[in-house]
């Protein structure tokens, strides 16, 4: 049982550059979310989909665009790359109701 | 002022120690509390999930929930050097996930 799968695992970029980071979950989840991790930051909301057809802004979408391709599949794609955006980027999904997020192993993306 | 207050350490305990670990927030709606344990290079896992105040035990692992006091703990008997890692706690309102809000999460080391 793989959870949630994160691709890639590293990624350098120069700025300008664009990428989509991939995320798929196989626990037949609705909700799926984009979050990024910074030093003393906690992790933030960039995007979610609280099922498939839907998303909506988080606490720090600018810079960032998703997409829920199918209910397993949820992409985050960064247009015209900034230093800023350099961070850990973990997707996660839940159930629905109350139950708690499951996380992917991260992608961890430096923007020079 | 963060909505979610967590000493980010590092704590550093011998062996066998009892560990507590401690968040304060200020939202009174949040209603479920969560610790996750997140491992050098990895996602976060889920380690404790516990509904409004009270105790909750699984095993080494103890939750105390007080909301009149906005504190949560994560207590953690006999310590292992396999407890070394950072444990993020989270908390959201009744509304659902995209409501979570992080700690920025306390690092342990456990020495042997």
């Amino acid at each position: 049982n793989a959870g949630v799968t994160q691709t890639p695992k590293f990624q350098v970029l120069k700025t300008g550059q664009s990428m989509t980071l991939q995320c798929a979950q196989d626990m037949n989840h609705n909700s799926m979310y984009w979050y990024r991790q910074d030093p003393g930051m906690g992790l933030r909301l960039i995007y979610y989909s609280a099922s498939e057809g839907t998303t909506d802004k988080g606490e720090v979408p600018n810079g960032y665009n998703v997409s829920r391709l199918n209910k397993r599949e949820f992409s985050l794609r960064l247009e015209s790359a900034a230093p800023s955006q350099t961070s850990v980027y973990f997707c996660a999904s839940r159930a629905g109701g109350n139950s708690p997020l499951h996380f992917g192993n991260g992608t961890r993306l430096t923007v020079t | 002022q963060k909505e979610v207050e967590q000493d980010p350490g590092p704590l550093s305990v011998p062996e066998g120690a009892i560990v507590s670990l401690n968040c304060t927030y200020s939202n009174s709606a949040f209603q479920y509390f969560m610790w996750y344990r997140q491992y050098s290079r990895k996602g976060p896992e889920l380690l404790m999930y516990t509904y409004s105040s009270g105790n909750k035990e699984d095993g080494r692992f103890t939750a105390q929930v007080d909301k009149s006091s906005k504190y949560i703990s994560l207590f953690i008997r006999d310590s292992q050097p396999s407890d070394s890692a950072t444990y993020l706690c989270a908390m959201s309102p009744n509304t659902g996930g995209f409501k979570t809000i992080f700690g920025a999460g306390t690092r342990l080391f456990v020495k042997a």
